[in-house]
């Protein structure tokens, strides 16, 4: 069964620096979404992208976030200077369309130092 | 404002025995609701789905989910449970008229004794 991938599967950065979560949804699928799960917490939405633009984003993705489809296959989450708070597991999920369910990659956990 | 509350942070079933697991929403349309799995370290992973007919809705790993519109509810159940299924379980509901935006809670950690 094809699958949401993501990489790298565990990321450690010191503040103020930027890091990129990879990510390559599931070939067919149309909408791309970041999630994000503090350490505890439930889990929560970053940003849904659909035809190479963001189609909603929550108050979480401020101007430190950025996504990008840079060719047909990735999608990536940008922090530009992270901060200590910003340490959590990240989601990557894709959808055939609208109404359709999320399909979940394994995460990727960021600690930020 | 659509949201999910999952009443119980942290349930204990002895193996073989039966499971519910109570999820709650409130949105204003027909939802679109589903339940995830997580084990630990690991992603989440669809169980089951309900979109629209028969409320009472199967998924994989022998759960099963209805939907109570009365109710508002969409519990999970199992009737015998596993020692693999110990993991994180998360309720969503889908909000279609937000770019297809999940809404989690806050999910119900599953710890299945001998």
């Amino acid at each position: 069964e094809p699958e949401v991938t993501q990489t790298p599967s565990h990321q450690v950065t010191q503040m103020g620096q930027e890091v990129i979560l990879r990510c390559v949804p599931i070939s067919n699928h149309l909408y791309f979404y970041w999630y994000r799960q503090i350490l505890g917490q439930k889990v929560e939405f970053l940003v849904s992208f659909y035809n190479n633009e963001i189609s909603e984003k929550s108050e979480i993705f401020d101007d430190q976030f950025s996504v990008e489809r840079p060719d047909g296959s990735n999608f990536t989450l940008k922090i530009r200077s992270t901060k200590l708070e910003d340490s959590a597991m990240y989601f990557c999920a894709s959808s055939l369309g609208v109404n359709s369910p999320l399909h979940f990659g394994n995460g990727t956990r960021l600690t930020v130092t | 404002a659509q949201s999910v509350t999952q009443p119980d942070i942290h349930i204990t079933v002895s193996e073989g025995a039966s499971l519910e697991l109570r999820c709650n929403y409130s949105y204003g349309a027909t939802p679109y609701l589903f339940w995830y799995v997580q084990s630990p370290g690991q992603g989440l992973q669809l169980l089951l789905k309900y979109f629209s007919g028969d409320t009472l809705v199967q998924g994989i790993k022998g759960f099963e989910a209805e939907f109570k519109r009365s109710q508002s509810s969409f519990n999970l159940r199992k009737p015998s449970v596993h020692w693999s299924d110990a993991a994180e379980y998360f309720c969503a509901v889908g909000a279609t008229d937000t770019g297809n935006q999940f809404y989690f809670g806050t999910g119900t950690s599953l710890t299945v004794i001998p």
